[in-house]
């Protein structure tokens, strides 16, 4: 069946450093890949998206590029700041899981100034 | 664009009591879903309705839970009884149609505490 891995967490990092998440997936077919994030008492917002091999989504300065190859879809950013403390969720959805959102257990992020 | 309203936001309840949870999806979005997200992990499918049919009720522990999506719109899920581990965070998300490349956008979540 479908699955998620991603970076296990915490990561903590001081503001202006480099985010790297990892995240890699096993899926039926092509999915399309995901970020989700999740501020503090929130609900989950999409960040990002990609729905084919080598396309790069990109929201607020984040950027993530979907690996056919190497089954992966990795978070960056270049320069954190404290506002980007949540919790980031790697997904997929494929025709093989019924088009449901398979996630990944999520990566908490505290960014400190 | 309104996004996805659910109610209440917060639900404390003793064990072996009943609870319902309600979502309004985005406006002519045919596709709803129920997650369940317990502490510490991701999000996990409990119920897929297409428009008021039911897609994929897999995971719905269907002896204690129930749902519905009237007129193809708002959605209920229902538990009884409850049980300590259905201590969760409970999100209706909604999308176009379903497919491949849709997004799926999230509703606040309920919170739910099973004493």
């Amino acid at each position: 069946g479908d699955s998620v891995t991603q970076m296990e967490g915490p990561v903590t990092l001081s503001e202006e450093a480099f985010l790297t998440i990892n995240c890699t997936y096993t899926a039926t077919g092509y999915p399309s890949l995901f970020w989700y994030v999740q501020y503090p008492g929130e609900g989950l917002q999409l960040l990002l998206k990609a729905t084919k091999a080598d396309d790069k989504g990109s929201n607020k300065g984040f950027e993530a590029t979907y690996r056919k190859e190497t089954t992966s879809f990795h978070l960056e950013k270049g320069s954190v700041q404290v506002s980007d403390s949540a919790v980031y969720f790697c997904a997929l959805l494929s025709g093989g899981s019924n088009y449901k959102l398979t996630f990944g257990k999520g990566t908490l992020l505290t960014v400190n100034p | 664009e309104a996004g996805v309203a659910q109610s209440p936001r917060y639900k404390i309840i003793e064990k072996r009591q009943s609870v319902a949870f309600w979502c309004n999806p985005i406006s002519g979005h045919a596709t709803l879903y129920w997650y369940q997200q317990i502490l510490g992990q991701g999000p996990k499918l409990l119920i897929q309705f297409q428009n008021n049919g039911v897609v994929d009720d897999s995971q719905l522990p269907k002896d204690r839970f129930s749902a519905e999506r009237l007129k193809g719109v708002d959605s209920t899920l229902k538990i009884q009884p409850a049980k300590l581990e259905d201590s969760a965070v409970y999100l209706c998300a909604s999308s176009f149609v379903g497919q491949r490349t849709d997004t799926q956008y999230f509703g606040p979540g309920t919170r739910l505490t099973v004493l």
